[in-house]
């Protein structure tokens, strides 16, 4: 089945921590998103990527990274955890047509101590 | 998100009609969503709209689009406890790259009471 993963579902860390969170579609999209969520408020783009080898930054400022070099995987790295960087993360792929409908995953509830 | 507004809570009784609103400022916007949000899981996508369509139904749920207005509604007929749950609205900018990008608003929170 066609789907969007995301792992772990949850992290608990500890500051200076260095995590990378994954997410991977089995819907041959091109299009994947990294999406920070914080609670009861709206989400922020953070990275986005069009195709492999191909990362932009989204529009919410992040000390994240990410790669792209697989279609199908689009890891998150934080090199270096702190406090501020508690939040859900979601990631998200779609299809190059014009409606731009976002399959998203599960989420990653990131908590750094 | 400030360029997407929504109200952040809406109660309703089980069986009533809930309508969430959301106002949107990008002219430019090609498609509009409406996303729902269940505790502790990713979005979900409920059904779109294209900018030049009014109106568009699926089943208990419609959306009504008035451009002039930047103004987009979701209205559930026959709301059920199960539909409890955080929507968010979310437009489709077109870039000179042109490739889209969603802007989603805050999300407004459903309470259905039975």
């Amino acid at each position: 089945e066609a789907d969007i993963y995301q792992t772990p579902r949850y992290l608990v860390i500890g500051t200076g921590k260095k995590i990378t969170l994954e997410c991977s579609q089995t819907m041959g999209h091109d299009k994947m998103y990294w999406y920070q969520q914080d609670p009861g408020m709206e989400l922020h783009l953070i990275h986005y990527s069009y195709g492999v080898n191909s990362t932009e930054k989204g529009d919410l400022s992040s000390e994240s990274t990410v790669s792209r070099i697989r279609t199908e995987h689009f890891p998150l790295t934080l090199e270096s955890a702190r406090p501020s960087h508690t939040s859900q993360y979601l990631c998200a792929s779609s299809a190059w047509v014009l409606n731009e409908k976002l399959f998203f995953g599960s989420g990653t509830q990131l908590s750094v101590l | 998100g400030e360029d997407v507004e929504q109200s952040l809570f809406l109660s309703v009784r089980e069986g009533d009609s809930s309508v969430i609103n959301c106002t949107y400022t990008d002219s430019s916007s090609t498609y509009l969503y409406w996303y729902k949000q269940e505790p502790g899981a990713g979005l979900q996508l409920l059904t779109y709209i294209f900018s030049n369509m009014d109106m568009k139904q699926d089943q208990r749920l419609t959306v009504l689009l008035n451009k002039k207005d930047k103004h987009l509604s979701l209205r559930i007929a026959d709301t059920q406890t199960g539909d409890s749950a955080i929507y968010f609205c979310a437009e489709s900018r077109r870039g000179s790259s042109n490739t889209g990008k969603l802007i989603f608003g805050q999300g407004t929170t459903l309470q259905v009471k039975p």
